[in-house]
């Protein structure tokens, strides 16, 4: 069985400071990892995914994460954060299901920027 | 827009009335889910539908039935329903090989069950 922990449901940065999410998942095979954005009264957007290739996995907007698979952790990064960067994130591991790959969401973390 | 496409935007029904809410997408993908979005709790997964066969159901109630006539579409019908399935009901769509690409959204039906 697959699970997500998101460390913070919420997070706040000053614009221009660097963004932390993080990540926790336990799978039993080779997960897929990805992060969502979700901004208010919007659906969810893909960010990055990993899929057994690169580690370190550069998404849209500025946006990295890295798998590190000793530590379980797919954690969520940004160099310097954007008052535009203000929404709902959230983690998702998949695996296959019968049928189907089935993605279970975290709680989802969300993410505050002060100006 | 993602290419996922869901209608109505907003919905409100009352406890006795039938609605249907419609995924469609044009993305080639072969696979179509649906979730639920309540506040405060995470998204949770309703039912899969692979090649339109329903893979995954997922304990919800008999009050929420899906229908998937083909890959392109997705149908959500609702009859009898509770003030607690107010919420945001996601579509979603991914297609589906040897490795897992990543699932397309679309922007959800706002229910509201009076």
């Amino acid at each position: 069985a697959q699970s997500v922990t998101q460390l913070d449901s919420h997070v706040s940065v000053s614009e221009g400071t660097p963004v932390l999410l993080r990540c926790n998942y336990s799978s039993s095979y080779s997960p897929s990892l990805f992060w969502y954005v979700q901004h208010p009264n919007k659906g969810l957007q893909l960010l990055l995914k990993y899929t057994s290739a690169a580690t370190l996995v550069k998404g849209i907007n500025g946006f990295e994460a890295e798998f590190k698979k000793s530590e379980t952790s797919f954690h969520l990064t940004k160099p310097s954060a954007h008052m535009s960067d203000a929404a709902e994130y959230f983690c998702v591991v998949s695996e296959r299901g019968r049928g189907s790959y089935i993605p279970t969401f975290g709680r989802g973390t969300s993410l505050i920027v002060h100006p | 827009e993602t290419g996922v496409t869901q209608t109505p935007r907003h919905l409100v029904m009352g406890m006795t009335n039938k609605k249907s809410l419609k995924c469609e997408q044009h993305l080639g993908h072969n696979a179509m889910y649906w979730y639920k979005q309540s506040a405060k709790k995470p998204l949770e997964l309703m039912f899969v539908y692979n090649f339109k066969e329903q893979t995954e159901n997922n304990s919800v109630p008999s009050r929420f039935s899906p229908e998937c006539p083909n890959s392109s579409h997705l149908f959500l019908h609702l009859h009898t329903l509770q003030p607690e399935d107010s919420a945001l009901y996601l579509c979603a769509s991914s297609q589906e090989r040897d490795d897992n690409y990543g699932y397309t959204f679309g922007s959800g039906t706002r229910l509201t069950v009076v």
